[in-house]
């Protein structure tokens, strides 16, 4: 089953303890990215990578950095977390990332920061 | 001002009846527009793509008013299975998969 997975889903930590969120896809997507998700906001993106090697920041990076090594995967990592980043977090991935592919969502991380 | 900007309802209507949605998006140069669903925080999952011709997908028409800069969902005989939250989405530049999400419309569909 084509599908785009996320680990954990749901994750409660301390202020400043490192962790990373993994996403996985198994379409050879070219494109994946990372979403957060508040009350009254829509998604908004952190990062981005059209391919292995090759990733950018998107619109609200500060506090969070990614790689991607492997096609198929593309962690996020909150090396300090902060309350703030207390958030639904969505990774997504599509074909090509040319604008009128398709994006496929994972199913979500929710994750509270003490 | 937000780029993407939806009512954020909620909708109550009854089963049967049509409800439409309104979006208004503030980057002119804007390419391609999309409707997607999402349950209860669940994940977004696509609904239907936006076209300047109009398009429609059984009960769901979409349409796209690029001179006012905004987008419609219309839905014709709702089902209790309607309910969830419509989000508007944009991609703003035409270059990579970039998207804006509106805050998304709350739909609750009852008996």
């Amino acid at each position: 089953e084509a599908q785009v997975t996320q680990n954990p889903r749901y994750l409660i930590t301390v202020t400043g303890k490192k962790l990373t969120v993994t996403c996985s896809q198994n379409m050879n997507h070219e494109y994946m990215s990372w979403y957060r998700q508040d009350p009254g906001l829509g998604l908004r993106q952190i990062y981005y990578s059209m391919n292995v090697e090759v990733t950018d920041k998107g619109d609200v990076p500060e506090g969070y950095k990614v790689s991607r090594k492997e096609k198929r995967n593309f962690p996020l990592i909150l090396e300090s977390p902060s309350p703030n980043q207390t958030s639904l977090y969505f990774c997504a991935s599509s074909s090509t990332g040319g604008y009128t592919d398709t994006q496929y969502f994972g199913p979500g991380t929710r994750l509270t920061v003490l | 001002r937000k780029e993407v900007e939806q009512d954020p309802g909620p909708f109550n209507v009854p089963e049967g009846a049509t409800v439409a949605f309104n979006c208004t998006y503030s980057n002119s140069a804007s390419q391609s527009f999309f409707w997607y669903r999402q349950d209860c925080r669940k994940e977004p999952k696509l609904l239907m793509s936006v076209y300047s011709s109009g398009n429609e997908d059984g009960r769901f028409t979409a349409q796209l008013n690029r001179a006012s800069q905004y987008i419609s969902l219309l839905i014709r005989d709702s089902k209790l299975s309607d309910s969830a939250t419509y989000l508007c989405v944009v991609n703003p530049s035409g270059g990579y998969n970039k998207l804006i999400f509106g805050a998304g419309t709350r739909l609750a569909v009852h008996p």
